[in-house]
């Protein structure tokens, strides 16, 4: 089972900066399947990057998918109140399903 | 609007098995895989498996043995039953479809909380 491990556990930022995420895998991932979920309190994840780069449908611009074999990082600019949240990486090898942890972003 | 409406919370002693509904409306049922994840009290997230179009399942090995997951065509309705409850299965527990081999969770339940209390 692949192991994701998402760096920091939290960041607390200013509006207006930008925050750079970070996903670490146990072993290589396919970037076809490196996802990025936003999470906010009592709401179910919402899709926001896949395939580690192209932006879900309505997803703005200021958000980024990098990365590829062991290394992702979602990067987050100009940032707004609204994005405080949990973010979640996601892959699929091996028939399976892992999630990373999670960062909470404070804003 | 797609939409994935799951059943209501639940409240279970130790030991017992409890089972959660997902009904899928506003898009073809049979083109997407549906997936379960719990998130426990503070924690992240955990895929538990799958269940395809085909009625195919592949579960999480920790939950291999204790997890069922089934579907009913005909009311585009999908189960998940989970038994052997244990104090630590407490959690919300989300269902969310995908197109096919995708890794893209693009529609999600609103969530069912399940309480495990003697």
């Amino acid at each position: 089972e692949i192991v994701l491990t998402q760096s920091p556990g939290t960041l607390s930022l200013s509006p207006g900066e930008s925050a750079t995420l970070s996903c670490r895998a146990s072993q290589s991932v396919s970037s076809l399947f490196l996802t990025w979920y936003q999470q906010k309190p009592g709401q179910a994840p919402r899709l926001l990057i896949y395939g580690a780069s192209s932006r879900a449908t309505g997803i703005p611009d200021r958000f980024d998918g990098s990365g590829s074999g062991t290394d992702f990082t979602l990067t987050i600019s100009r940032l707004e109140p609204e994005d405080s949240a949990v973010y979640y990486c996601q892959q699929f090898g091996g028939s399976l399903y892992t999630f990373g942890q999670g960062t909470k972003l404070e804003i | 609007q797609v939409h994935l409406l799951q059943s209501g919370a639940e409240v279970k002693k130790p030991g017992a098995s409890v089972r959660i509904s997902c009904k899928a409306s506003a898009y073809t049922f049979t083109r997407y895989y549906i997936h379960w994840v719990r998130q426990t009290p503070g924690q992240g997230l955990e895929w538990m498996g799958l269940i395809n179009p085909n009625g195919d399942t592949n579960y999480a090995h920790r939950f291999r043995g204790r997890i069922t997951m089934s579907r009913d065509p005909s009311t585009s309705t999908i189960y998940m039953e989970l038994s052997g409850l244990r104090s630590e299965d407490a959690a919300v527990y989300f269902c969310a479809r995908e197109l096919a081999v995708t890794c893209q969770f693009d529609y999600w339940g609103q969530g069912t909380v399940v309480t495990v209390s003697s």
